[in-house]
This record gives C-alpha cells, sequence and structure tokens, in this order.
C-alpha cells in the first residue's frame, strides 16, 4: 500500500526565502511522485512529477523536487519565494492499477508568505 | 472549453433535495474520479470511472450516486444529504496508466457543497 506524510501543515516564509515543503512516501514499488497546488476556491494543479530517469525535476513558478530513493522522500523547494505562491501544497504518490490512475494524497501544507 | 470543467461551482442545499453536479473534460481522457475535501482532512477518493465502467466506489453511502455516461462527462447525484456532507468535491480525468504518461491527474476547480 503507498501513503503520503507532509511535515508541517503550516509553513511560512519571507518573501524572497527559501521555501522548503517536505514529503515522506511509502510505496511497494517505483513510486511515480507529484506535487500538486491549490489556490483558495481552486481545483488542484500539477506543479511537477517524477517518473523515472533524472531525480531533480523542475516545475512551474520556479519550483523543484528531488527524488531521494535512499530517503523515501520528496521535498519540494524554491529558491526564492514570492507572495503569489501562498497556497496549499499536495504531494502525491501513485499507484497505477491498470486500469485508472490511483493517487495517494498527503494531508497537504499551508504555505504563507510574509512581507 | 479547456481542462476539466465542472459546474455548478457553489450549490447550497437542504437535506431533503435533490442536486446533481456535472463534470466535463476535454482532454481525451478514458478515466475519471470524484473526489471530496473536507477541511482538515486528506483528499478522499469517492470513485473511479474508466471507459464508462465504475472501477472504484471507496464505500461511499448510497446518498451519492455517480453517472457516467460517456467519457467526457462524468455525474454525482445528490439526494438527502447530511450537514457533514458539506465539502468541496472535486472531479478529475486521466489517461488510462501504462502508456508514458506518469498518472498524473487533471482536476477540475470543484463545486462547493453547502448542506443546511
Amino acid at each position: 500500500a503507498q501513503s503520503v506524510t507532509q511535515l508541517g501543515s503550516h509553513v511560512s516564509v519571507s518573501e524572497g526565502a527559501l521555501v522548503l515543503l517536505r514529503c515522506n512516501y511509502s510505496s511497494s514499488v517505483p513510486p511515480y511522485l507529484f506535487w500538486y497546488v491549490q489556490y483558495p476556491n481552486q481545483g488542484l494543479q500539477l506543479l511537477l512529477k517524477y517518473t523515472t530517469g533524472a531525480t531533480l525535476v523542475k516545475g512551474i513558478n520556479g519550483f523543484e523536487a528531488e527524488f531521494k530513493k535512499s530517503e523515501t522522500s520528496f521535498h519540494l523547494t524554491k529558491p526564492s519565494a514570492h507572495m503569489s505562491d501562498a497556497a496549499e501544497y499536495f504531494c502525491a504518490v501513485s499507484s497505477s492499477t491498470g486500469t485508472a490512475s490511483k493517487l495517494t494524497f498527503g494531508t497537504g501544507t499551508r504555505l504563507q508568505v510574509t512581507l | 472549453e479547456t481542462g476539466v470543467t465542472q459546474t455548478p461551482r457553489h450549490l447550497v442545499m437542504g437535506m431533503t433535495n435533490k442536486k446533481s453536479l456535472k463534470c466535463e473534460q476535454h482532454l481525451g481522457h478514458n478515466a475519471m474520479y470524484w473526489y471530496k475535501q473536507s477541511a482538515k482532512k486528506p483528499l478522499e477518493l469517492m470513485f473511479v470511472y474508466n471507459f464508462k465502467e465504475q472501477t472504484e466506489n471507496n464505500s461511499v453511502p448510497s446518498r451519492f450516486s455517480p453517472e457516467c455516461p460517456n467519457s467526457s462527462h462524468l455525474f454525482l447525484h445528490l439526494h438527502t444529504l447530511q450537514p457533514e456532507d458539506s465539502a468541496l468535491y472535486l472531479c478529475a480525468s486521466s489517461h488510462r496508466p501504462g502508456r508514458g504518461r506518469g498518472d498524473e491527474q487533471f482536476f477540475g476547480p470543484g463545486t462547493r457543497l453547502t448542506v443546511l
């Protein structure tokens, strides 16, 4: 079975500071990993994904994440936070059933960006 | 229209009402999903459809009745709901896995449901 743990339900950073959102996963098969972002009153938008190959993946809005198998982690980073980054971020791991994708989501981390 | 659309965006209903949520995807996907997002709880997968066939029902109460007439449309029929059913209902779609697309799901904006 798959599971995702996001450490820290709330993270606050200053504008221009490093953003680090933590995600650890458990998977019985080589995982596909995702980060989604949700702005208020909107659905989830894919930020980036890891399937195979390069372990450092770059996404939209300057975010990137590194897959570390030995640590079972997929932390999300951005070098310099912007006010527009304030949102909720979800990490997810995929377990395909063969007929449809199945994503297991973490509980989310709300990112606050202050002046 | 592009992506995944959901209507209505907001819905207020009494416990005795019957209403329906609609989802439409314009991405050529084969699989569609309903999720429930409640405050302070993880995203809950409710139903999965693949090529119009229901492949997963996660012990959802019968007051929620899904319908998938084709691969592009998904409905969630609601009747005799409870106040604890108030939540954001999200629809998503994806390609069938195993075709190198990485299993990502594309989400609609959601319907904010309030049950009085």
